[in-house]
């Protein structure tokens, strides 16, 4: 079952903040977050793994809350370049021959206007 | 440079033509998977490799077929192809080895069936 993503579309102006949600009913072992750019492959940003860690890329921040089976990604004083639909992956197991496979929500698309 | 290539990046069939999309990858990787992608729904996963001649289901297999001969290439196959298979596909790669099993995608095919 897919992971539900919130909200579905957000617009900012540049500089201001916003926050993606991705919540999953399975237990999870990882989330992973992609950003794909109009016209273009999605792109890797960061991964959080069971335990509760928050990561950084850039401007970019994540948490995983894995009792709640969430994840949030953190986008402050947003760029241009931060346009885009954000997917969150998530995985289930550690192990076995699907542990590289994910299961992507239905995405957000983020609009920064100068 | 890490690449991701699908033979098309635009494809028009009639429906109940055979249609091949071919992927290839240049890193060595053990995975390759095939997605949809549509509006709305996110990223779908249609089949999953985890080595040549290995296959699993993904989440919408169903009208769908796969082959890995060789480890660089992963070819979809729609045996029929039908008007609701119109959609964009998405290839991509991952390594075994790592923490992240980021995930690496080609560019696409848009696929329309008339």
């Amino acid at each position: 079952q897919q992971p539900v993503q919130s909200p579905q579309a957000v617009i900012l102006r540049e500089g201001e903040d916003a926050v993606i949600n991705c919540s999953s009913s399975k237990a999870l072992y990882s989330v992973h977050w992609y950003r794909q750019k109009h016209g273009e492959a999605p792109v890797f940003l960061m991964i959080l793994l069971k335990g509760g860690e928050q990561k950084g890329h850039d401007k970019i921040s994540a948490s995983f809350n894995e009792k709640k089976q969430q994840s949030s990604l953190y986008l402050t004083a947003s760029q241009l370049s931060y346009s885009g639909t954000y997917f969150c992956g998530t995985r289930a197991n550690a192990g076995g021959t699907s542990y590289g496979k994910l299961t992507f929500g239905q995405g957000t698309i983020l609009t920064v206007h100068p | 440079d890490v690449k991701v290539t699908q033979s098309s990046r635009y494809l028009v069939k009639r429906t109940g033509e055979k249609v091949f999309l071919e992927c290839v990858q240049d890193m060595d990787h053990e995975n390759m998977f095939w997605y949809r992608q549509d509006p709305g729904l996110g990223l779908r996963l249609i089949y999953f490799s985890y080595d040549v001649k290995m296959k699993e289901k993904g989440d919408i297999p169903e009208g769908y077929s796969v082959s890995r001969e060789k480890k660089e290439r992963f070819s979809l196959i729609l045996e029929s192809a039908s008007t609701n298979q119109t959609s964009m596909y998405l290839c991509a790669s991952s390594s075994l080895g790592g923490v992240s099993y980021e995930q690496y995608f080609g560019p696409g095919t848009r696929l329309t069936v008339t």
